[in-house]
């Protein structure tokens, strides 16, 4: 089975501006969550989808959103960039929220 | 509050020994704890799982403990080698269908 593939790998914005991440997950996992990782913070859980339907969210502001799709495919969005946006942003995917978490390669963000 | 602790400084070993990371956390009662692998640039890899009616779990070169009462797991690699470099990151579940992760603990394995 193909990996968790993440869109784009690499990316640059300046402040203010937005962004959308995409995220496929493995061939019938309906589980998506998305992370946030920076040097100063680590591995922070942003939300999870499944069924298109956000079951869990953390503690981020609202710029931060998300969406799945019917294929399972979820996208998140960053709205008004800030400096502090810049991270290696991580999807993840199982079947139906099991333990093991599958990860992709990350999108790194950086906002200048 | 809750936390998660491992050791932030890297840990320097020579290869053929065994590395031992340690996690801590408070304010937790994990059904299960969970040990990833991260290499630079790139996304976690699952490692093993324990759960917490479980001492301890082997998979091949790798042993993890899990003891409740000290709120701590130790996550082993025997007979370590150069390939074994990266960080190594613990993560719990918090009951929320999300994972908490610790900092991380780099390993380097010199030849």
């Amino acid at each position: 089975k193909a990996g968790v593939t993440q869109t784009p790998r690499y990316l640059i914005k300046t402040r203010g501006q937005q962004v959308t991440l995409s995220c496929s997950p493995i061939s019938g996992h309906r589980s998506v969550s998305w992370y946030q990782q920076t040097p100063g913070q680590g591995l922070q859980f942003l939300f999870e989808y499944f069924s298109e339907t956000q079951r869990n969210k953390g503690n981020f502001p609202g710029r931060f959103s998300g969406r799945q799709f019917s294929n399972s495919r979820s996208e998140m969005n960053v709205s008004t960039l800030e400096l502090g946006d810049s991270a290696l942003y991580l999807c993840a995917s199982s079947l139906e929220y099991q333990e093991t978490q599958y990860f992709g390669p990350g999108t790194r963000l950086l906002v200048l | 509050s809750q936390k998660i602790e491992q050791n932030s400084e890297a840990l320097n070993i020579q290869e053929g020994k065994t590395a031992t990371l340690t996690c801590n956390y408070t304010n937790y009662s994990p059904a299960y704890l969970q040990w990833y692998r991260q290499d630079p640039g790139r996304g976690p890899v699952f490692l093993l799982l324990i759960r917490e009616n479980e001492k301890e779990k082997r998979k091949e070169r790798l042993k993890v403990t899990f003891d409740t009462t000290l709120k701590q797991s130790l996550f082993h690699i025997t007979a370590s080698q150069p390939a074994d470099s990266a960080t190594y990151l613990c993560a719990l579940d918090t009951g929320r269908r999300a994972l908490t992760f610790g900092s991380g603990t780099r390993l380097q394995v010199q030849p």
